[in-house]
């Protein structure tokens, strides 16, 4: 089936190191490709996204590459900030056979230290 | 901020008992999704909804039931609630194409006692 797996955190870093958290993915048919962050206490929201192969999704200084040959979006940004500290999700949508299933991975937590 | 409105935001209630959560848009988007949101487990969609009338199961489907009367109306409910079913629950909404995006309610914390 359809699928999305992230790297298990929490992921502990201090302010201005470079982040990397990983994701890789399994589905038939095209999927798109989608990151959403938590804040403490508040809803989803779309970070970044990429409809197809080899598209580079980046917004705030976060940027994910969307590889088909590798099933992987994995998220990175080169200077963590103690405001980025959330919760972040991978995500996917496969639009054919499915109606438009959208599937979330378990959840990555980052904690940035001053 | 999208129109999307969850309710209620809190409910405890006891076991068996029988309880419906609502789901609101003012933004006629095609998709509603139902999720449940549990600490180690991420978000794991119950059901969603690809019209009016039109649902389907996700992963963690047993146990709850929906319904969606009308395009703005997405309701979910637990015919008789179980501890397990103790969790934060969010509705989100999406319109139609690959790549659009989803937005998200504030979420509802409902504790089965």
């Amino acid at each position: 089936g359809n699928s999305v797996t992230q790297m298990e955190g929490p992921v502990t870093l201090s302010e201005e190191a470079f982040l990397t958290i990983n994701c890789t993915y399994t589905a038939t048919g095209y999927p798109s490709l989608f990151w959403y962050v938590q804040y403490p206490g508040e809803g989803l929201q779309l970070l970044l996204k990429a409809t197809k192969a080899d598209d580079k999704g980046s917004n705030k200084g976060f940027e994910a590459t969307y590889r088909k040959e590798t099933t992987s979006f994995h998220l990175e940004k080169g200077s963590v900030q103690v405001s980025d500290s959330a919760v972040y999700f991978c995500a996917l949508i496969i639009l054919y056979n499915q109606g438009g299933k959208l599937i979330f991975g378990q959840g990555t937590e980052l904690s940035v230290k001053p | 901020d999208a129109g999307i409105t969850q309710s209620p935001r809190h409910k405890v209630t006891e076991t068996g008992t029988p309880v419906t959560l609502r789901c609101h848009q003012t933004e006629n988007h095609r998709y509603m999704y139902w999720y449940r949101q549990d600490p180690g487990h991420g978000l794991r969609l119950i059901h969603y909804s690809y019209g009016v009338k039109d649902t389907d199961k996700g992963e963690v489907s047993d146990g709850y039931s929906v319904s969606r009367s009308k395009t703005e109306d997405f309701l979910l409910t637990l015919e008789s609630a179980t501890s397990s079913q103790t969790s934060v629950y969010f509705c989100a909404i999406r319109d139609r194409g690959g790549g659009t995006e989803a937005f998200f309610g504030q979420g509802t914390r409902l504790t089965v006692v």
